[in-house]
């Protein structure tokens, strides 16, 4: 089984670029997450879908949208990256809401805003 | 603000040796406590989680001991393994309908040397 499914795993952006880090999951979750990851600051949430057809702000969403595109599918874009947003961003899933419940995570886009 | 803090951020122990982190929040709604490890280049994986309703679990050569009043948990490692050489992160989620958002801790980089 693969998963959840994160591409590209590595990228590396200019000054106002956009690009849209693609996240997959094959084990048929209800929700699914975008975290990103600096040093000493553990993951923080960036946006969350509880359910197709949903989507929410989590702790640190400005600069970023996301898509539910379907069941599987979540995507996270930077319309205009800023050095800042130098991280590595993880997606996750969960089974299913309304409980907490094992977080199943990608391996991790490595992205650098020059 | 940080809502759940970690130390120490970094730990180095000999095999055999006992490793121990700890955690400690702020929201007393957190009702889910997780402990992910993650290795280099990959995502953070469950490790082992409890509840408040009990104060220890225990699986394998890892616990969680957990103190309601105190508001704060650790994650002993008993028999530290070369192996367990990753980088450890507690969590904490409420139950929700809008599904398990985790809020993380800093991070401890643990080294077991051999």
């Amino acid at each position: 089984n693969a998963g959840v499914t994160q591409t590209p795993k590595f990228q590396v952006l200019k000054t106002g670029q956009s690009m849209t880090l693609q996240c997959a999951q094959d084990m048929n979750h209800n929700s699914m997450y975008w975290y990103r990851q600096d040093p000493g600051m553990g993951l923080r949430l960036i946006y969350y879908s509880a359910s197709e057809g949903t989507t929410d702000k989590g702790e640190v969403p400005n600069g970023y949208n996301v898509s539910r595109l379907n069941k599987r599918e979540f995507s996270l874009r930077l319309e205009s990256a800023a050095p800042s947003q130098t991280s590595v961003y993880f997606c996750a899933s969960t089974p299913r809401t309304g409980t907490n419940t094992e977080a199943f995570f990608g391996q991790g886009t490595r992205l650098t805003v020059v | 603000q940080q809502q759940v803090k970690q130390s120490p951020q970094s730990l180095i122990v000999q095999k055999g040796g006992i490793s121990i982190i700890n955690c400690a929040y702020e929201n007393t709604a957190f009702d889910y406590f997780p402990w992910y490890q993650q290795f280099p280049g990959k995502g953070p994986a469950l490790l082992i989680a409890i509840r408040p309703d009990v104060s220890e679990k225990k699986e394998g050569r890892f616990t969680i001991s957990f103190n309601k009043s105190a508001k704060q948990f650790s994650l002993h490692i008993m028999d530290s393994q070369p192996g367990d050489s990753a980088t450890y992160f507690c969590a904490a989620s409420t139950q929700e309908t809008s599904g398990s958002r985790l809020t993380f801790g800093e991070g401890t980089q643990l080294t077991v040397n051999p």
